[in-house]
């Protein structure tokens, strides 16, 4: 199956830090990521939708310059979660759709988790 | 907006039951229904995927089902083992271009 990393796999960092979190696909090309973030013992919240080379779509909530979404190429997208405070402490997991794919089925990376100390 | 709930929420039984897990959702017009694994603070391994023209799909001791009119789908685990102890997520989609919408989850023990 389709494979997805992600990087790093955890990250610690003080408060008023930017994190950046790199998502790849690393044998296929993803023209959509999307970006959940996941509370202990909660379901995933979509973050939001990125599409290759244009601007990402957020969700209800989501403040999209304090999540910031770039896909740049259709094997890498990033998200930077700018001046980091502790209730942004999560677990972070992209996923990927297969282009061209008929179940359009998104494959998801093994998640970053996030601690802002 | 497409709710997703899965009962029970946490589910605890001896090695060798057979089992099923819950899953409705609030939009009966989906696209596909897949069902996931999760270990604690580990990522997402996909477990089954029903496309919405389907009734089931199965892969080994594992049986998913889709009653797409009736917004319900459950996943079956037979003879259970306490490797099957996870979480189990069900999440459905509306359309091809739309991402996933998860339930909360069923947390599965399963002792030896």
């Amino acid at each position: 199956g389709a494979v997805v990393s992600q990087h790093p796999s955890r990250v610690i960092c003080k408060s008023g830090t930017s994190v950046k979190i790199e998502c790849r696909s690393l044998d296929f090309q993803a023209t959509t990521m999307f970006w959940y973030r996941q509370f202990p013992k909660k379901s995933l919240m979509l973050m939001a939708t990125s599409n290759e080379g244009s601007k990402a779509t957020y969700e209800q909530g989501v403040e999209k310059d304090k999540f910031l979404i770039n896909h740049a190429s259709l094997t890498l997208s990033t998200l930077t979660v700018t001046s980091a405070h502790p209730e942004d402490s999560s677990f972070y997991i992209c996923s990927a759709r297969v282009a061209g794919l008929q179940n359009n089925e998104q494959f998801f990376g093994p998640g970053t988790r996030l601690t802002v100390l | 907006k497409q709710e997703v709930t899965q009962i029970p929420a946490a589910l605890s039984v001896p090695e060798g039951e057979n089992l099923v897990l819950n899953c409705s959702f609030t939009d009966s017009a989906i696209y596909n229904l897949q069902w996931f694994r999760q270990d604690p603070g580990k990522g997402l391994t996909s477990l089954l995927l029903i496309q919405s023209s389907q009734r089931e799909q199965t892969s080994g001791r594992l049986n998913a089902s889709l009653d797409k009119s009736s917004g319900r789908s459950t996943l079956y685990i037979a003879a259970s083992q306490p490797g099957d102890s996870a979480t189990y997520l069900c999440a459905v989609r509306n359309s091809g271009n739309t991402p996933l919408v998860f339930g909360k989850g069923t947390r599965l023990s399963v002792i030896a």
